[in-house]
């Protein structure tokens, strides 16, 4: 059974720099057949969707967080990270962890999210 | 890239069927076979229940459904029951690898 599980500071500081790892167990991240995704949900809110990345570091982000935003792979550690610069209080939210298939646009299993919230 | 528009909350009596709409545009809803549906209990994930407008995974049950039409989708949940109080995403593929969410429909189980 495939198992995505979030992990990293839950309390950064406005203007520093959030940074998410999701570590994948049940299944290898290498598998060609997905992208692994990154969505967040500010408390009270509903979801955005911030990104994706491939085995290989293939990259597609929402456009308007390109600009502050890297994702990686680690395929040693069969981890993806999440790295999202210059933040500010609008960036609190649970950040989930997501698997997609290479050829759909839909995530089949997730974490079960990690609340990162962004204040002095 | 807007969010999809969807309704802020829906209501029914049990056994009764409900359907929420998901509004876009000919860029996303309506140019691509591409809508997926969330359903969100309050503190869990987010869990896939029709994917590519109308298709339902392994396990879901039938009394879920997707539709579209135009730049509209709608899921539809018949013979409602209490464990379906939840909220519903929907998102579409808005081209370029690039996906949009809806802003949430809560469904009250009466």
């Amino acid at each position: 059974q495939l198992q995505l599980q979030e992990s990293g500071p839950g309390l950064v500081k406005p203007s520093e720099t959030l940074s998410l790892t999701c570590t994948v167990s049940g299944d290898s991240i290498r598998n060609k057949n997905y992208y692994w995704g990154w969505i967040r949900q500010p408390p009270g809110k509903g979801l955005e969707w911030i990104g994706n990345i491939n085995f290989d570091g293939i990259t597609y982000y929402k456009p308007s967080l390109k600009s502050r935003l890297t994702m990686s792979v680690d395929t040693s550690r069969n981890q993806f990270s999440l790295r999202l610069t210059s933040v500010t209080a609008a960036d609190t939210a649970v950040y989930y962890c997501a698997r997609r298939y290479t050829s759909g646009f839909f995530f089949d299993y997730w974490g079960q999210g990690a609340l990162v919230s962004v204040s002095s | 890239q807007s969010a999809l528009t969807q309704p802020a909350s829906v209501s029914g009596s049990p056994g009764q069927s409900i359907a929420i709409s998901c509004t876009g545009t000919s860029s996303d809803v309506g140019s691509h076979n591409l809508v997926s549906w969330y359903q969100q209990h309050p503190g869990k994930a987010p869990k896939l229940i029709i994917y590519e407008d109308t298709k339902r995974p392994s396990g879901v049950s039938n009394r879920f459904s997707g539709s579209k039409s135009g730049s509209t989708a709608s899921l539809t949940v018949s013979g409602l029951q209490a464990e379906d109080e939840a909220a519903y995403y929907c998102c579409s593929y808005t081209g370029s690898n690039n996906l949009v969410f809806g802003g949430g429909t809560d469904l009250t189980v009466l």
